[in-house]
């Protein structure tokens, strides 16, 4: 089985403006969980998605926005880039329940001037 | 609420040598506990996972783990380090919600550095 990807691997934005992540789960996997990575804060939960409706989300301002599609493909949307927004986007998937094993995709580094 | 803390947040050895990497939980239930790796630029790999079937796990690469729970431990222990392990490790506790919700908790990481 493909392992989980994502799309792009590499992102530079500025100040203000918006972004797009994407994340196609590994086959007949449909939960799918994103993270943020920074140096400072570590690896935090942003939200969770299972058949297409959220179930979860962490402590994250509004900017913060996420979907799945009926693929179990997900999205996650971030609007006003703020600086402190550079960090790595980490997708995973599980078969059903995020609390079992998670498989994690490459990232995207996302990188704010 | 479910918390980790990895002990130290940088280990070096030499080739070779054992490696210990020491990780404590805390869990109001009998949790779900995992560790990760992480190479450099790369995602996370799952090393092993612990599910209450056995107190000793094994991993991947020659690594495993120990459940104690008098301890609220997890260490992370491999008889001898290759080069190629050199990387951060993650140490995690599965936090469920209610109807299926629920997430993982990250410790800080434990970077490891393997010497020639």
């Amino acid at each position: 089985k493909a392992g989980v990807t994502q799309t792009p691997r590499y992102l530079i934005k500025t100040r203000g403006q918006q972004v797009t992540l994407s994340c196609s789960p590994i086959s007949g996997h449909r939960s799918v969980s994103w993270y943020q990575q920074t140096p400072g804060q570590g690896l935090q939960f942003l939200f969770e998605y299972f058949s297409e409706t959220q179930r979860n989300k962490g402590n994250f301002p509004g900017r913060f926005s996420g979907r799945q599609f009926s693929n179990s493909r997900s999205e996650m949307n971030v609007s006003t880039l703020e600086l402190g927004d550079s960090a790595l986007y980490l997708c995973a998937s599980s078969p059903r329940n995020p609390t079992d094993t998670q498989y994690f995709g490459p990232g995207t580094r996302l990188t704010v001037l | 609420a479910q918390s980790v803390t990895q002990l130290d947040s940088h280990v070096s050895v030499s080739e070779g040598t054992p490696v210990l990497l020491r990780c404590n939980y805390s869990s109001s239930y009998s949790p779900s506990l995992f560790w990760y790796v992480q190479h450099p630029n790369k995602g996370l790999q799952l090393l092993l996972k612990y599910t209450s079937a056995a107190t000793l796990v094994k991993g991947i690469n020659g690594f495993e783990a120990e459940f104690k729970k008098s301890e609220t431990s997890f260490h992370l222990t491999k008889p001898s380090a290759h080069m190629s392990d050199a990387a951060e490790y993650f140490c995690v506790v599965s936090e469920y919600g209610s109807s299926n919700t629920g997430k993982l908790i990250f410790g800080q990481g434990t970077t490891l550095q393997v010497k020639p």
